[in-house]
């Protein structure tokens, strides 16, 4: 059974285009993340979602909008896509404050990339 | 094919053999920390984590341990086999409300057969 599910898995898109990624996990937890991984491997929180409040914001540019229908669903959408997004993206979900304390659950990425 | 994480630092290790992997982290006022591992084509997968009134926890052929005075973190895998070959992740956050993980830069484990 997946656990924490993406699609795509690939993207591949012209710079310029406007294009979403999703994620659903059926863990039953209320707090979900998307991560950006780049090319060195760097991993870094993007945004957060607790009971489809949103959590953390990095600084991340205002063409990057999340969207949280419900628990187990946050959604990344990008406007206006540059060279510089090119990357894997992660989404990842967790229990809000459980005993394992930030146990998250990542998925399997979505592979951007922009020409 | 992918051709990220060239750049990673790399240990490698015989099969059989012990690995240490060693992780610096950013924040003396972290009080939680992750180590995670994430195969090629993966993503993390939590591996085991410590909190910061802990020097030491053990897993199953893993240990974790954490010296908050030099703000180190280290993972030790026992006699490492081939499927232990991955980039291995620590991360680190604060018990407060937004739960955010600053993940550390990775270190690639390659195990030689």
């Amino acid at each position: 059974d997946t656990a924490v599910s993406q699609t795509p898995k690939y993207l591949v898109t012209q710079m310029g285009n406007d294009k979403s990624i999703k994620c659903e996990q059926n863990l039953g937890h209320d707090t979900m993340y998307w991560y950006k991984q780049d090319s060195k491997k760097f991993l870094k929180i993007m945004f957060s979602y607790n009971n489809k409040e949103l959590i953390i914001n990095e600084t991340v540019p205002n063409r990057f909008s999340p969207k949280s229908p419900d628990k187990a669903h946050l959604n990344l959408h990008i406007n206006s896509l540059e060279l510089g997004d090119s990357a894997v993206y992660f989404c990842a979900s967790s229990h809000f404050g459980s005993v394992s304390y930030n146990e998250q659950f990542f998925g399997p990425g979505t592979r951007l990339t922009v020409l | 094919g992918e051709s990220v994480g060239l750049h990673l630092p790399t240990l490698s290790v015989q099969e059989g053999d012990n690995s240490i992997i060693n992780c610096a982290y950013s924040n003396s006022a972290s009080d939680y920390f992750i180590w995670y591992k994430q195969e090629s084509g993966k993503g993390p997968q939590f591996i085991i984590d410590i909190r910061s009134n802990m020097d030491k926890r053990q897993g199953q052929r893993v240990t974790v341990l954490l010296n908050k005075t030099v703000k180190h973190l280290s993972l030790q895998i026992a006699a490492t086999q081939p499927g232990d070959s991955a980039v291995y992740f620590c991360a680190e956050t604060l018990m407060d409300s937004s739960y955010k993980l600053i993940f550390g830069s990775g270190t690639r484990l390659l195990v030689r057969p």
